[in-house]
Protein backbone atom coordinates (compact mmCIF):
# COMPACT_ATOMS: atom_id res chain seq x y z
CA UNK A 1 0.00 0.00 0.00
CA UNK A 2 1.26 3.73 -1.17
CA UNK A 3 1.39 6.04 1.71
CA UNK A 4 2.59 9.60 2.27
CA UNK A 5 2.84 11.31 5.60
CA UNK A 6 3.37 14.63 6.07
CA UNK A 7 4.56 15.97 9.24
CA UNK A 8 5.53 19.42 10.80
CA UNK A 9 2.78 21.68 10.50
CA UNK A 10 2.28 24.26 13.34
CA UNK A 11 1.09 27.57 14.58
CA UNK A 12 4.13 30.28 13.92
CA UNK A 13 4.42 33.85 13.84
CA UNK A 14 5.21 35.90 10.84
CA UNK A 15 8.35 35.94 9.90
CA UNK A 16 9.23 32.69 11.84
CA UNK A 17 10.40 28.94 10.06
CA UNK A 18 9.10 26.27 9.95
CA UNK A 19 10.24 22.35 8.62
CA UNK A 20 7.47 19.96 6.77
CA UNK A 21 8.43 16.12 6.19
CA UNK A 22 7.10 13.37 4.42
CA UNK A 23 7.75 10.42 4.25
CA UNK A 24 6.71 7.72 1.71
CA UNK A 25 6.65 4.35 1.26
CA UNK A 26 4.97 1.20 -0.58
CA UNK A 27 6.53 3.01 -3.50
CA UNK A 28 10.18 3.42 -5.96
CA UNK A 29 10.74 6.44 -4.29
CA UNK A 30 14.08 7.30 -5.99
CA UNK A 31 12.67 6.86 -9.43
CA UNK A 32 10.03 9.75 -7.94
CA UNK A 33 9.64 13.91 -8.56
CA UNK A 34 7.71 14.80 -5.65
CA UNK A 35 5.99 17.74 -5.22
CA UNK A 36 4.39 20.10 -2.65
CA UNK A 37 0.64 21.43 -3.06
CA UNK A 38 -1.59 23.53 -0.79
CA UNK A 39 -5.09 24.90 0.38
CA UNK A 40 -5.76 27.82 2.22
CA UNK A 41 -9.44 27.63 4.26
CA UNK A 42 -11.59 28.52 1.44
CA UNK A 43 -9.60 28.34 -1.14
CA UNK A 44 -8.53 26.64 -3.96
CA UNK A 45 -5.45 24.15 -4.28
CA UNK A 46 -2.11 26.02 -5.35
CA UNK A 47 1.30 24.24 -6.43
CA UNK A 48 3.80 25.39 -3.87
CA UNK A 49 7.04 23.13 -5.34
CA UNK A 50 8.73 20.28 -6.95
CA UNK A 51 11.88 18.11 -6.79
CA UNK A 52 13.03 15.68 -9.98
CA UNK A 53 14.48 12.84 -8.87
CA UNK A 54 17.86 14.56 -9.80
CA UNK A 55 17.55 16.99 -7.16
CA UNK A 56 16.59 19.77 -9.68
CA UNK A 57 13.77 22.08 -7.79
CA UNK A 58 10.69 24.24 -9.07
CA UNK A 59 9.11 26.85 -6.92
CA UNK A 60 6.01 28.81 -6.97
CA UNK A 61 6.37 32.36 -7.71
CA UNK A 62 4.48 33.24 -4.65
CA UNK A 63 7.28 31.38 -2.42
CA UNK A 64 10.43 31.41 -4.01
CA UNK A 65 13.13 32.45 -2.25
CA UNK A 66 11.62 31.41 1.03
CA UNK A 67 11.07 28.08 0.90
CA UNK A 68 13.46 25.29 0.00
CA UNK A 69 12.47 21.55 -0.90
CA UNK A 70 14.74 18.86 -0.60
CA UNK A 71 15.14 14.78 -0.50
CA UNK A 72 16.49 12.46 1.14
CA UNK A 73 16.46 8.82 -0.81
CA UNK A 74 17.81 6.75 2.04
CA UNK A 75 14.98 8.08 4.49
CA UNK A 76 12.58 7.91 1.69
CA UNK A 77 11.18 11.46 2.60
CA UNK A 78 11.12 15.15 1.10
CA UNK A 79 11.04 18.65 2.78
CA UNK A 80 9.75 21.87 2.76
CA UNK A 81 11.96 24.42 4.94
CA UNK A 82 9.42 27.29 4.99
CA UNK A 83 11.50 30.64 5.89
CA UNK A 84 10.02 34.18 6.18
CA UNK A 85 6.42 32.97 7.18
CA UNK A 86 3.90 35.29 6.08
CA UNK A 87 -0.03 35.13 7.14
CA UNK A 88 -1.18 34.38 3.57
CA UNK A 89 0.81 30.93 3.63
CA UNK A 90 -1.67 29.62 6.33
CA UNK A 91 -3.06 26.62 4.41
CA UNK A 92 -2.95 22.83 4.40
CA UNK A 93 0.05 21.58 2.83
CA UNK A 94 -0.51 18.53 0.90
CA UNK A 95 2.65 16.40 -0.04
CA UNK A 96 2.05 14.67 -3.74
CA UNK A 97 4.27 12.55 -6.02
CA UNK A 98 4.36 13.46 -9.76
CA UNK A 99 3.95 11.08 -11.89
CA UNK A 100 1.18 11.40 -14.87
CA UNK A 101 0.16 14.47 -12.94
CA UNK A 102 -0.12 13.65 -9.06
CA UNK A 103 -0.75 10.30 -8.62
CA UNK A 104 -1.04 9.68 -4.80
CA UNK A 105 -0.96 12.17 -2.34
CA UNK A 106 -0.97 12.59 1.90
CA UNK A 107 -3.55 13.47 4.05
CA UNK A 108 -1.54 17.05 4.72
CA UNK A 109 -0.62 18.86 7.38
CA UNK A 110 -2.13 21.88 8.73
CA UNK A 111 0.50 25.53 9.01
CA UNK A 112 -0.92 28.88 10.52
CA UNK A 113 0.84 32.15 10.48
CA UNK A 114 -0.75 33.73 12.89
CA UNK A 115 0.90 36.13 15.80
CA UNK B 1 -5.25 34.41 -9.37
CA UNK B 2 -4.55 31.29 -11.27
CA UNK B 3 -3.80 31.69 -14.78
CA UNK B 4 -5.85 28.51 -15.82
CA UNK B 5 -9.61 29.85 -15.35
CA UNK B 6 -12.63 27.40 -14.38
CA UNK B 7 -16.64 28.21 -13.72
CA UNK B 8 -16.77 28.37 -9.79
CA UNK B 9 -19.93 26.37 -9.98
CA UNK B 10 -22.01 23.74 -11.88
CA UNK B 11 -24.88 22.00 -11.01
CA UNK B 12 -26.69 19.28 -12.33
CA UNK B 13 -30.10 16.23 -10.86
CA UNK B 14 -28.82 13.04 -10.42
CA UNK B 15 -28.53 11.18 -13.96
CA UNK B 16 -27.15 14.47 -15.57
CA UNK B 17 -23.98 15.22 -17.57
CA UNK B 18 -22.37 18.15 -16.21
CA UNK B 19 -19.48 19.60 -18.17
CA UNK B 20 -16.33 21.64 -16.89
CA UNK B 21 -14.51 23.68 -18.51
CA UNK B 22 -10.35 24.57 -18.44
CA UNK B 23 -9.43 27.73 -20.02
CA UNK B 24 -5.75 28.29 -20.76
CA UNK B 25 -3.42 29.87 -23.09
CA UNK B 26 -0.39 28.61 -25.55
CA UNK B 27 1.88 29.03 -22.64
CA UNK B 28 0.06 26.07 -20.41
CA UNK B 29 -2.85 24.09 -22.05
CA UNK B 30 -1.62 24.65 -25.42
CA UNK B 31 1.67 23.24 -25.19
CA UNK B 32 1.30 20.18 -22.14
CA UNK B 33 -1.18 17.42 -20.68
CA UNK B 34 -3.74 18.48 -18.51
CA UNK B 35 -4.49 16.33 -15.53
CA UNK B 36 -8.07 16.61 -13.89
CA UNK B 37 -8.72 15.93 -9.74
CA UNK B 38 -11.46 15.50 -7.23
CA UNK B 39 -11.29 17.29 -3.90
CA UNK B 40 -13.32 16.86 -0.69
CA UNK B 41 -12.06 19.49 1.36
CA UNK B 42 -9.63 18.27 4.26
CA UNK B 43 -9.24 15.15 2.30
CA UNK B 44 -6.96 14.01 0.09
CA UNK B 45 -6.98 15.28 -3.94
CA UNK B 46 -8.02 12.18 -6.23
CA UNK B 47 -6.53 11.92 -10.13
CA UNK B 48 -9.66 11.64 -12.18
CA UNK B 49 -7.67 12.28 -15.52
CA UNK B 50 -4.31 12.60 -16.87
CA UNK B 51 -2.83 13.27 -20.44
CA UNK B 52 -5.68 14.93 -21.75
CA UNK B 53 -8.06 12.06 -21.59
CA UNK B 54 -6.85 9.26 -19.60
CA UNK B 55 -8.36 7.18 -16.86
CA UNK B 56 -6.72 5.70 -13.77
CA UNK B 57 -7.40 2.56 -13.40
CA UNK B 58 -10.72 2.70 -10.66
CA UNK B 59 -11.88 5.94 -12.08
CA UNK B 60 -15.13 4.87 -13.20
CA UNK B 61 -15.76 5.75 -17.16
CA UNK B 62 -18.66 8.20 -16.22
CA UNK B 63 -15.31 10.57 -16.32
CA UNK B 64 -13.75 11.65 -19.29
CA UNK B 65 -11.27 14.33 -19.88
CA UNK B 66 -10.63 16.37 -23.22
CA UNK B 67 -8.86 18.76 -24.82
CA UNK B 68 -8.67 21.65 -27.52
CA UNK B 69 -6.11 24.15 -28.26
CA UNK B 70 -5.57 25.98 -25.22
CA UNK B 71 -8.97 24.58 -23.40
CA UNK B 72 -9.87 21.42 -21.66
CA UNK B 73 -12.90 20.02 -20.43
CA UNK B 74 -14.06 17.19 -17.68
CA UNK B 75 -17.83 15.71 -18.26
CA UNK B 76 -19.13 13.51 -15.71
CA UNK B 77 -22.35 11.46 -17.38
CA UNK B 78 -25.02 9.67 -15.19
CA UNK B 79 -24.34 12.35 -12.23
CA UNK B 80 -24.76 10.67 -8.51
CA UNK B 81 -25.21 12.15 -5.42
CA UNK B 82 -21.28 11.09 -4.53
CA UNK B 83 -19.77 13.49 -7.14
CA UNK B 84 -20.68 16.01 -5.47
CA UNK B 85 -17.16 17.79 -4.82
CA UNK B 86 -14.80 20.47 -6.14
CA UNK B 87 -12.54 19.61 -9.05
CA UNK B 88 -9.84 21.23 -10.30
CA UNK B 89 -7.65 21.16 -14.09
CA UNK B 90 -3.79 21.50 -13.41
CA UNK B 91 -0.69 21.36 -15.93
CA UNK B 92 2.90 22.95 -16.50
CA UNK B 93 3.33 26.49 -17.59
CA UNK B 94 6.33 27.63 -19.34
CA UNK B 95 5.91 30.82 -18.13
CA UNK B 96 5.52 30.35 -14.78
CA UNK B 97 8.70 27.82 -14.97
CA UNK B 98 5.80 25.47 -13.02
CA UNK B 99 2.97 23.57 -12.14
CA UNK B 100 -0.85 25.58 -11.99
CA UNK B 101 -4.27 24.30 -10.87
CA UNK B 102 -6.81 25.58 -12.07
CA UNK B 103 -9.63 28.07 -10.19
CA UNK B 104 -11.46 25.01 -9.17
CA UNK B 105 -15.09 23.98 -10.00
CA UNK B 106 -17.87 23.34 -7.23
CA UNK B 107 -19.94 20.81 -8.26
CA UNK B 108 -23.19 20.42 -6.88
CA UNK B 109 -26.25 17.11 -7.16
CA UNK B 110 -29.68 18.91 -7.11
Amino acid sequence: EVQLVESGGDLVQPGGSLRLSCAVSGLTFSDSDMHWIRQPAGKGLEWVSSIGIGGDTYYAGSVKGRFTMSRENAKNSVYLQMNSLRAEDTALYYCARGRNGNDYWGQGTLVTVSS
Amino acid sequence: QSVLTQPPSASGTPGQRVTISCFGSSSNIGGYPVFWYQHFPGTAPKRLIYNNDQRPSGVPDRFSGSKSGTSASLAIRGLRSEDEADYYCATWDDNLRGHVFGTGTKVTVL
